[in-house]
């Protein structure tokens, strides 16, 4: 199992342009999440899934979106890109939310100038 | 949510024995104790998880008191490799939520 990966792994954005951020994962996890981590700082949650056509906002939800079509994918849509989204994000999945364990994947570097 | 209270970093020598403790004064009584280690550049990993008393497995142990108002994450004759960001989380049910976690600095 490759567990979840994540594209691209590093990617340098203008401000204004848009992108999307590619999850997949496959262990058949029914719940996904997408987190952001400021340098120094601990992880954001974005936004997560519970299921494929499930989704709910997380703590910092603002400039983002996402969707779920399968249960494998997870995309992160960032729409007119801001300095402020300059982060590394993480995407996870796991068995069941909360106490189950979340499996990450490496990361996306993003930095919008 | 639970929130958590843990020690910003700390330092250790090599092969000494490390007690991370978090505080969690509002937990639920349905509430799981979880911890991930994040190394530089990488996702959190899962650690270890508990309810009550002591947990062990083969990374580390978890010391949860009587009312579970805090626990301890254990972790024995650390190496320069266990340098990482550890982070407590209260939770069962709903999305965890990852605070600033501790940076422990292992020295030779």
């Amino acid at each position: 199992n490759a567990g979840v990966t994540q594209t691209p792994k590093f990617r340098i954005l203008k401000i204004g342009q848009s992108m999307t951020l590619q999850c997949t994962q496959d262990m058949n996890h029914n719940y996904m999440y997408w987190y952001r981590q400021d340098p120094g700082m601990g992880l954001k949650l974005i936004y997560y899934s519970v299921g494929a056509g499930i989704t709910d906002k997380g703590e910092v939800p603002n400039g983002y979106n996402v969707s779920r079509s399968t249960t494998e994918d997870f995309p992160l849509r960032l729409e007119l890109a801001a300095p402020s989204q300059t982060s590394v994000y993480f995407c996870a999945s796991s068995y069941a939310q909360g106490s189950y364990e979340q499996y990450f994947g490496p990361g996306t570097r993003l930095t919008v100038t | 949510l639970a929130k958590t209270t843990q020690p910003i970093s700390m330092d250790s020598y090599e092969g000494q024995e490390v007690n991370i403790t978090c505080s969690h004064n509002n937990i639920a009584t349905n509430d799981y104790i979880t911890w991930y280690q994040q190394f530089p550049s990488q996702g959190p990993r899962f650690i270890i998880q508990g309810y009550k008393t002591k947990v062990t497995n083969e990374v580390a142990s978890l010391f949860i008191p009587a009312d579970r108002k805090s626990s301890t994450l254990s972790l024995p004759r650390v190496s320069l490799s266990d340098t990482a960001v550890y982070y407590c989380l209260v939770g069962r049910n709903t999305p965890l939520v990852f605070g600033k976690g501790t940076r422990l600095s292992v020295i030779a």
